[in-house]
């Protein structure tokens, strides 16, 4: 298996913009989070899926950021409008209900200017 | 609230020494307790889990322990090398169950 998938692994955006950010899990993973890691305040939770539900978003800052899961195998994180303070690296990580361990991505590193 | 605070200073130490990295949690009660390794540019990758009833889990040259009285857990690095040099991340999970929760990790050099 590839891994945990992400792209693209560089966006850089004009303050105001709409950011779509892509993830596709491990096949077979039914359990898929999305975090984002900034110097500041390390690696945070914003949303987890279950078998494509999701199950706890209280770590979406705000409404600019959404999430979906339309199948198993793919999941978008959208930012709009997207401002500076967004900039940071978007983690994409999948497990599944048997094991603990999370495998993720390579990351997107957002960048708002 | 829960936290999870690992020493944000860098921890440099001489290749062939033991690294010892810390990790302590509030408000959780955690089943398990994860440590990660990130280097730059990447993702997080698993190291180790140890459970709540382990006092200690080992794997080649890696050691943790786990004190759920103190609320911590020890990452040791026995005989370091320079490849071991990266940001090491504990974890654990949070209200909702499977999802972890990180700390903000601890960046070891091992110099020759």
């Amino acid at each position: 298996d590839a891994g945990v998938i992400q792209s693209p692994r560089h966006e850089v955006t004009e303050m105001g913009q709409e950011v779509t950010l892509r993830c596709k899990p491990i096949s077979g993973h039914n359990s898929l989070f999305w975090y984002r890691q900034t110097m500041m305040r390390g690696l945070e939770l914003l949303i987890y899926f279950n078998n494509n539900v999701p199950i706890d978003d209280s770590g979406m800052p705000e409404d600019r950021f959404s999430a979906k899961m339309p199948n198993a195998s793919f999941s978008t994180l959208k930012i709009q409008p997207s401002e500076p303070r967004d900039s940071a690296v978007y983690f994409c990580a999948s497990t599944t209900d048997s094991t603990t361990e999370a495998f993720f991505g390579q990351g997107t590193r957002l960048t708002v200017v | 609230s829960q936290k999870i605070e690992q020493n944000s200073e860098a921890l440099n130490i001489q290749e062939g020494k033991t690294a010892t990295l810390t990790c302590n949690y509030t408000n959780y009660s955690p089943a398990y307790l994860q440590w990660y390794r990130q280097d730059p540019g990447r993702g997080p990758v698993f190291l180790l889990l140890i459970r709540e009833n382990e006092k200690e889990k080992r794997k080649e040259r890696l050691k943790v322990t786990f004190d759920t009285t103190l609320k911590q857990s020890l990452f040791h690095i026995t005989a370091s090398q320079p490849a071991d040099s990266a940001t090491y991340l504990c974890a654990l999970a949070g209200n909702s169950g499977y999802a972890l929760n990180f700390g903000k990790g601890t960046s070891l050099l091992v110099t020759p």
